[in-house]
């Protein structure tokens, strides 16, 4: 198991419910990511947090708002969602720095929104 | 952007037998290469990376080659078995900055490999 952990690992809302997933690491990283893993796609990268500044926004929708308030903990807002956003949300973690930095990925959140 | 083709999508191979999978990338700026293991249930997680000042690395059965001038790499995995069933993801990332790095992945390539 790595030291990346999410909460809920299943969600089902309804596209006016609002929700939040969590992520936390335990590896004393500075890096943070939510990345979105929809069936037969790539891995898309949403958001990068890099000592707790968003450094990266991949023209994700608004309806998904990240909160990073401190280096441990991620979280991604959700509201009015669409039946399309259905996926598997993964976070990640790393320490940001000069070297090649490995990711750490968490188990990812399934969520269904209906 | 960044461009990362994966293939095969799927692949099944007897137990004991090798496994290829093979990558190309478009930016020739991209320098760091990882390959990731998911299974069922779980999170994707590193199983061997290479730089690209390195043409190719070896862990026990798992080895990873670069060829920088035609922009692929790929990923053996010999002797195969019934474990190493799952989706497996290329990456490609250049060089890496203050602010963590941006990881560009394949689309997969789901491994069975049958007892």
């Amino acid at each position: 198991e790595t030291g990346v952990t999410q909460t809920p690992r299943h969600l089902v809302m309804g596209m006016t419910n609002k929700k939040s997933l969590k992520c936390e690491q335990h590896l004393g990283h500075n890096a943070m990511y939510w990345y979105k893993q929809s069936a037969k796609k790539p891995l898309e990268l949403m958001f990068v947090y890099s000592l707790e500044e968003r450094v990266e926004n991949n023209s994700v929708p608004s309806r998904f708002s990240p909160e990073c308030p401190n280096s441990s903990h991620l979280f991604l807002h959700l509201h009015t969602l669409q039946p399309e956003d259905s996926a598997l949300y993964l976070c990640a973690s790393s320490q940001a720095g000069m070297g090649y930095n490995e990711q750490f990925f968490g188990p990812g959140t399934r969520l269904t929104v209906l | 952007g960044e461009n990362v083709e994966q293939h095969p999508s799927t692949l099944s191979v007897q137990e004991g037998d090798s496994a290829v999978i093979k990558c190309t990338y478009s930016d020739s700026a991209s320098n760091y290469f990882p390959w990731y293991k998911q299974e069922l249930g779980k999170g994707p997680q590193l199983i061997i990376d290479i730089r690209s000042n390195v043409g190719e690395k070896k862990d026990q059965r798992i080895a990873v080659t670069l060829n920088k001038t035609a922009k692929h790499f790929s990923l053996h995995i010999t002797e195969t078995q019934p474990e190493d069933s799952a989706v497996y993801f290329c990456a490609a990332k250049k060089r890496p900055n203050n602010q963590g790095g941006k990881l560009i992945f394949g689309q997969g390539t789901e491994l069975s490999v049958k007892p």
